[in-house]
């Protein structure tokens, strides 16, 4: 099956700073990207579609001008985190969709202080 | 989206059989079943899919209604390994399978030593 790199897989960041996570497809190409986030004890919540060569479709009540998605390539996705707060700690995972089935990054951590 | 309802957690003792259900009442007629699992700090990782008839791989067995109104996931036999959140949700057939996915609350599953 596909394998769905993130990088980092974890990071910490101060208050007002970006953050930036990157999603890799190492398998095959992927025209479409999905981003989650997850709080603890929370299940995953859809934030956007990345969609490669085209601009990023948000879920309702996601700041497309908070949360950057370049899917700049067949193979990398990534999330930007601008101007990140506190509350925007969390996980926040990536998914590569195939025919059959979805295979999801290992995610990354992010805390901000 | 069509939703799914699980029960919030469930317990087994090890090397017994687990049944974990999901009810999926308002699936429509191109939707597949899906299961996934979430070990802590991890992505989700595919277990078992299907359609209208039962399915078996080397992970688990799917059991699928006649009315595919709801489903159940059948571990043959539990390892401490398979304590995880297990999330049923339906992912529409068409669009090459890139539809959007959305998780529900899952089944978080204790497995007793």
């Amino acid at each position: 099956g596909a394998v769905v790199s993130q990088h980092p897989s974890w990071v910490i960041c101060k208050s007002g700073t970006s953050v930036k996570i990157e999603c890799r497809s190492l398998d095959f190409q992927a025209t479409t990207m999905f981003w989650y986030r997850q709080f603890p004890k929370q299940s995953l919540m859809l934030m956007a579609t990345s969609n490669e060569g085209s601009k990023a479709t948000y879920e309702q009540g996601v700041e497309k001008d908070k949360f950057l998605i370049n899917h700049a390539s067949l193979t990398l996705s990534t999330l930007t985190v601008t101007s990140a707060h506190p509350e925007d700690s969390s996980f926040y995972i990536c998914s590569v969709p195939s025919r059959y089935e979805q295979y999801f990054g290992p995610g990354t951590r992010l805390t901000v202080t | 989206d069509a939703k799914t309802t699980q029960p919030n957690s469930m317990e087994s003792n090890e090397e017994e059989p687990v049944h974990l259900p999901c009810n999926h009442s308002t699936i429509s007629g191109t939707d597949y079943i899906h299961w996934y699992r979430q070990l802590p700090s991890q992505g989700p990782e595919y277990v078992i899919h299907g359609l209208t008839s039962n399915v078996n791989n080397r992970m688990a067995s799917l059991a699928i209604a006649e009315d595919r109104k709801s489903s159940t996931l059948i571990l043959h036999r539990a390892t401490l390994r398979d304590a995880a959140v297990y999330y049923c949700i339906l992912r529409p057939r068409g669009s090459g399978g890139y539809q959007k996915v959305t998780f529900g609350t899952g089944t978080k599953l204790q497995v007793i030593p």
